[in-house]
C-alpha cells in the first residue's frame, strides 16, 4: 500500500493564478483533511470530508474549495493564490470519524509569488 | 488563537540525555492527546498518544505525562538518540459532528547530538 500520496510535491505559482492539489488514499479510508503548515504555527485544518460527496470547513478555509468526487481523492483547489497562501500542504486521512489516528501524506511545498 | 501552547521552540540535546517537551491546552473539550513526529521533508507520523483518563503512558523511550487539573501534557524522551532528531507536534482533539479534529501545537524542533 502507498498510503497517503500528494501530487505535486512542488509548485511555484503567481499571484492571482489557480491551481489544484491531488490527495490520494488506498487505505478505504472514510474521512480525510487538508491542513497547512506554517513556520510557528503547527499544522491547521483547511477543509476536511466525512465521505464520497461530502465536505466542510476547518479553521482556515478562507481562499480555498476542495472537493471529493472519490473515496480516495480529495482535491484542495486554489482559484486565485495570494503570497499568504504560500506553505506547505498536507493531506491526512482516517479510517472513521472516531478513529484518533490520522494518516499523513509526505506534503507538498507551495510557493506563491 | 492557539488553543494548544507547545514549548519550547528548539531544543539541543547530547545522545542519551532527556529531553521534555511541554503543551498546554485551554478547552476542556479534548478527550484525546497524540504527540506526532515529523522529519525533514516528510509528513507528521503518529510517536504516541494518551487519552485524560491516564496520567502516564509509556512506550519504549518515550513518555507522556498528563495532569488533567492544569490542563498540561509534556513528552519526555529518555535516551535520546540522533535519529530522535525531529520536529515534535503535539496535538489536542475532540469530536466534532462526526469528524474527530486535531488542534495541533507550534512545535518542537529536537536536535540531538552524537
Amino acid at each position: 500500500n502507498a498510503g497517503v500520496t500528494q501530487t505535486p510535491k512542488f509548485r511555484v505559482l503567481k499571484t492571482g493564478q489557480s491551481m489544484t492539489l491531488l490527495c490520494a488514499q488506498d487505505m478505504n479510508h472514510e474521512y480525510m483533511y487538508w491542513y497547512r503548515q506554517d513556520p510557528g504555527m503547527g499544522l491547521r485544518l483547511i477543509h476536511y470530508s466525512v465521505g464520497e460527496g461530502t465536505t466542510a470547513k476547518g479553521e482556515v478555509p478562507d481562499g480555498y474549495n476542495v472537493s471529493r468526487l472519490k473515496k480516495q481523492n480529495f482535491l484542495l483547489g486554489l482559484e486565485s493564490a495570494a503570497p499568504s497562501q504560500t506553505s506547505v500542504y498536507f493531506c491526512a486521512s482516517t479510517l472513521a470519524g472516531g478513529k484518533e489516528t490520522q494518516y499523513f501524506g509526505p506534503g507538498t511545498r507551495l510557493l506563491v509569488l | 488563537q492557539q488553543q494548544v501552547k507547545q514549548s519550547p521552540q528548539s531544543l539541543i540535546v547530547q545522545k542519551g540525555g532527556f529531553s521534555i517537551i511541554n503543551c498546554a491546552y485551554e478547552n476542556t473539550a479534548f478527550d484525546y492527546f497524540p504527540w506526532y513526529q515529523q522529519f525533514p521533508g516528510k509528513g507528521p507520523a503518529l510517536l504516541i498518544a494518551i487519552r485524560p483518563d491516564v496520567s502516564e503512558k509509556k512506550e519504549g523511550r518515550f513518555t507522556i505525562s498528563f495532569n488533567k487539573s492544569a490542563k498540561q501534557f509534556s513528552l519526555h524522551i529518555m535516551d535520546s538518540q540522533p535519529g530522535d532528531s525531529a520536529t515534535y507536534f503535539c496535538a489536542a482533539s475532540l469530536l466534532s459532528g462526526s469528524a474527530r479534529q486535531l488542534t495541533f501545537g507550534s512545535g518542537t524542533q529536537l536536535t540531538v547530538l552524537p
